[in-house]
């Protein structure tokens, strides 16, 4: 089946530590999303990207980091100088111009 | 910048009809979608409108009014599993396919 794949559950940062987030997708879909999530908040875009090698900051872009080097992943770094990533972090993909996004399961980031 | 407004909560019943509304302000407006996330998991789409009216998917239909700002959805014959959060986003003309803005969320509760 396809779909898209968030690894892992679930992540836990420690002080001063780089983190990466994987997401994968097997839809043959272009463009890939990141989004994060607070409780009680609407999703936030961090970074997207329209096709390989090309990635643009969204709205919250500070603290993070990305690469497309391959159409079906698209890494999310939250580096040290993110100084609250505790969140919820979705991966989307979307087909063409359509408008419906697809959406990985998340991966729960903590600050240890 | 982009605003939406729904309401944060909504209760009722197994069988009820419940609507829930989306206010926006935004500027270069061409859509508005709704998306539903059960507690911890992916969002999952739920309808699209790009012109004014009602569209109908099954139990769900979604309503928008591009006058008014103004956007509703729609869960008849409500069920138990409808229970989760239910978050309206716009997408805005002049910025990348994907890149939507959400709402809050409106965390539904249906009763037996």
């Amino acid at each position: 089946d396809g779909g898209i794949t968030q690894s892992p559950k679930y992540l836990f940062r420690k002080e001063g530590q780089n983190v990466t987030l994987s997401c994968e997708q097997n839809l043959n879909h272009d463009a890939m999303y990141w989004y994060r999530q607070d409780p009680g908040q609407g999703l936030r875009l961090i970074y997207y990207s329209q096709i390989v090698n090309d990635f643009q900051k969204g709205d919250i872009a500070e603290g993070y980091s990305v690469s497309r080097e391959k159409k079906e992943s698209f890494p999310l770094t939250v580096t040290s100088a993110q100084k609250n990533p505790t969140a919820f972090y979705l991966c989307a993909s979307r087909r063409g111009r359509d408008e419906k996004l697809f959406f990985g399961s998340g991966t729960q980031l903590s600050v240890l | 910048g982009q605003s939406l407004e729904q309401p944060s909560e909504v209760t009722a019943v197994e069988g009820a009809i419940v609507q829930i509304n989306c206010t926006y302000q935004t500027s270069g407006f061409y859509g508005l979608s709704w998306y539903q996330q059960h507690d911890g998991g992916a969002p999952t789409f739920l309808s699209y409108n790009a012109l004014d009216g009602l569209e109908e998917t099954g139990r769900f239909s979604s309503f928008l009014s591009r006058s008014d700002s103004y956007g509703y959805l729609l869960l008849q014959e409500l069920q138990m599993k409808d229970s989760a959060s239910y978050f309206c986003a716009v997408g805005v003309r002049g910025s990348t396919l994907g890149r939507l803005y959400f709402g809050r969320g409106t965390q539904l509760t249906v009763w037996p």
